[in-house]
């Protein structure tokens, strides 16, 4: 049973460009959100997709996007880089409806470096 | 809002010896989750040990026990027997039980070293 699996792991990008990050849920998951941990930091929410929508926005700007696919699959776009986006983004998936414990299953991350 | 505070950036453990991490929340919710995840360098996040805010029996799992405390809004973490496997940062985290799409709110975490 696969868990969460994110793509890429590792990526570097230059300011002002743009940068799509993916991921898989873990099988029979059908919620995704999408976390952003700065170094020595706790991770902050950033938005959550439920039904193909986005649901939960947490407070960053509209640079930063995303989308759920039929199979619930997702990505995270982040346009015109800053420096300050450089951070580890985590996806974390969780069981639907009444079978919720509550807890969210998290990958690995793909740790982003803006230079 | 929602607030999570780890108010120990780091702590130190001999291994075999018992260790607590300290956490404070701030909610005006009273049915909510708790949680203790645990970070590896590996960087997943890990789920060591869940509380039921309605449930008043602290959770245990293994060596891993939690102390509730509702009415001081605390939930602390004791690992004992505490292993080399062990060392990782740990996060305390919250979340609304009113509805499934509740996000997490982590506190800045307890980096924990352990010493053979």
């Amino acid at each position: 049973d696969a868990g969460v699996t994110q793509s890429p792991t590792h990526l570097i990008k230059t300011r002002g460009q743009q940068v799509t990050l993916r991921c898989s849920p873990k099988s029979g998951h059908d919620t995704v959100s999408w976390y952003q941990q700065a170094l020595g930091q706790g991770p902050q929410f950033i938005f959550q997709y439920y039904e193909e929508e986005e649901r939960q926005r947490g407070n960053f700007p509209d640079r930063f996007s995303g989308h759920q696919f039929p199979n619930y699959s997702s990505e995270l776009n982040v346009n015109a880089l800053l420096l300050g986006d450089s951070a580890l983004y985590l996806c974390a998936s969780s069981i639907p409806g009444p079978m919720n414990t509550g807890e969210l299953f998290f990958g690995e991350g793909s740790r982003l470096t803006v230079l | 809002a929602q607030t999570v505070t780890q108010s120990q950036p780091e702590m130190s453990v001999q291994e075999a010896e018992t260790v607590t991490l300290s956490c404070t929340y701030d909610t005006s919710e009273s049915d909510y989750y708790l949680f203790w995840y645990k970070q590896p360098p590996s960087r997943q996040m890990i789920l060591v040990i869940r509380q039921e805010a309605y449930k008043q029996q602290n959770a245990t799992e293994n060596r891993f026990s939690v102390n509730f405390q509702k009415a001081a809004k605390s939930f602390s973490l004791k690992i004992s027997d505490s292993q080399l496997g062990d060392a990782a940062m740990y996060f305390c985290a919250y979340r609304a039980r009113g509805s499934t799409l509740g996000r997490l709110y982590f506190g800045r975490g307890t980096q924990l070293t352990v010493w053979p």
